[in-house]
């Protein structure tokens, strides 16, 4: 399964558009390039999917180069709300599922 | 329609002892995927079941194990507790299994502080 890089954390202020990016360098054919967010004490919830270009809808944008080595989650004027913890996973599992793993996110903070 | 349900919420057990947590699945949705969550090492996969049938299993030891029933509710054991079982543990539920797709929803999880 391939392996993700994120940065372990983030700040930014309110109205301000965040772009949090995620490399694997080892992705393959068949994987699929997913993003998860997590607030404390809850479960994390499905943000996007993509598996190449790119992908939008009514939370975030997900852009992914040609190659699909890295991606970059988008959130346009984000707010206290979307202060949180984010995943990036990359894989398929049809095949991958034992292997699946979430690391420990990028934990953006949002001040007003 | 009622998300996914864990109980308890919160649980202190002793070292050497035994738990066992408890996942109700959104109605319909026929896989379980149970997760350990902790500060250090984040969201490891555990297992997850389907149709009452474990069909993938991550890298924990045997004291770690559930199973599903035919209502597709999953519970999960943990056997001889050890401090560095104390974590968030996480349920998700899906109609065709895993968590990689836009029907799967967790719940809000179980925390266990092992004493």
């Amino acid at each position: 399964l391939a392996k993700t890089t994120q940065p372990i954390s983030m700040d930014s202020y309110e109205g301000q558009e965040v772009n949090i990016t995620c490399s694997h360098n080892n992705i393959a054919t068949n994987d699929y390039i997913t993003w998860y967010q997590q607030f404390p004490s809850q479960g994390p919830r499905f943000i996007i999917q993509g598996y190449k270009t790119k992908v939008t809808n009514e939370v975030a944008s997900l852009f992914i180069p040609a190659d699909r080595k890295s991606s970059t989650l988008s959130l346009p004027r984000v707010s206290l709300s979307d202060t949180a913890v984010y995943y990036c996973l990359v894989g398929d599992e049809v095949y991958n599922t034992d292997k699946l793993i979430f690391g420990t996110g990028t934990r953006l903070q949002v001040f007003p | 329609k009622a998300g996914v349900t864990q109980t308890p919420r919160y649980l202190i057990k002793t070292r050497g002892q035994q738990v066992t947590l408890s996942c109700s699945p959104i109605s319909g949705h026929r896989s379980v995927s149970w997760y350990q969550q902790t500060p250090g090492q984040g969201l490891q996969f555990l297992f997850e079941y389907f149709s009452e049938t474990q069909r993938n299993k991550g890298n924990f030891p045997g004291r770690f194990s559930g199973r599903q029933f035919s209502n597709s509710r999953s519970e999960m054991n943990v056997s001889t507790l050890e401090l560095g079982d104390s974590a968030l543990y996480l349920c998700a539920s899906s109609p065709r299994g895993g968590v990689l797709n836009t029907e799967a929803f967790f719940g809000q999880g179980t925390r266990l502080t092992v004493v």
